[in-house]
């Protein structure tokens, strides 16, 4: 079973860039087939889709957050990375990375086990 | 507030049933399946169904899902305490273009 990794600073001021990384062992990352998203979760509880790089570095983003956000990956390294610009309290969360394989919209099956980010001066 | 609706809440005994709602709209549940992760306290959400009413292997048979318009349901047989999580319904919704999740549901075995 693939395991993921996140990794990143816990606490970002506001205004600045959230920069997280997940990476992806005992499994294949470049290969068809494997999405591979962000999901946030509040400290409410509520989850919340932030989006995914495919194997053909192909980029989908909420719509909400496709402003502010960046996914990018580095093959060598078996890794994907999240930016998100700008941040503000409301960006405080438990931040996920997630595989998503199967038929569309590719459901997760697998996921890291989270990092709090929390965005305060 | 979250796209899906969901109680905040459900309980149960062992050895009970218990139903779980998620509600939706035309856009997503209405025109996609539905999925259900379940979040056992300080741990990563978990895969429990997929297209409505597919179990990932591992899944036991009590638990099942289904799906009716805009609406959907996931129900525990046999209620177990290993059972009590936090439950959560998804579903790609094409209006916002995206995944969108229930609120959660807490469930509590008695």
């Amino acid at each position: 079973q693939v395991q993921l990794q996140e990794s990143g600073p816990g606490l970002v001021k506001p205004s600045q860039t959230l920069s997280l990384t997940c990476t992806v062992s005992d499994g294949p990352f470049y290969t068809g087939g494997s999405y591979w998203n962000w999901v946030r979760q509040y400290p409410g509880k509520g989850l919340e889709w932030i989006g995914y790089i495919d194997y053909s570095a192909t980029t989908y983003y909420s719509r909400s957050l496709k402003s502010r956000v960046t996914i990018s990956r580095d093959i060598s390294k078996s890794q994907f990375s999240l930016k998100v610009t700008s941040v503000t309290a409301a960006d405080t969360a438990v931040y996920y990375c997630a595989r998503g394989v199967g038929e569309w919209p590719y459901p997760f099956d697998s996921w890291g086990q989270g990092t709090l980010v929390t965005v305060s001066s | 507030q979250s796209v899906l609706t969901q109680p905040p809440s459900a309980s149960g005994t062992p050895g009970q049933r218990v139903t779980i709602s998620c509600s939706g709209s035309s856009p997503n549940i209405g025109s996609n399946y539905v999925y259900w992760y379940q979040q056992v306290p300080t741990t990563a959400p978990k895969l429990l169904f997929y297209m409505n009413n597919q179990r990932p292997s591992g899944v036991p048979d009590r638990f099942s899902g289904s799906q009716s318009g805009t609406s959907a349901s996931l129900a525990i047989s046999g209620l177990r305490s290993e059972d009590e999580a936090d439950y959560y319904c998804a579903s790609w919704d094409d209006s916002l273009s995206g995944w969108v999740f229930g609120g959660g549901t807490k469930l509590t075995v008695l």
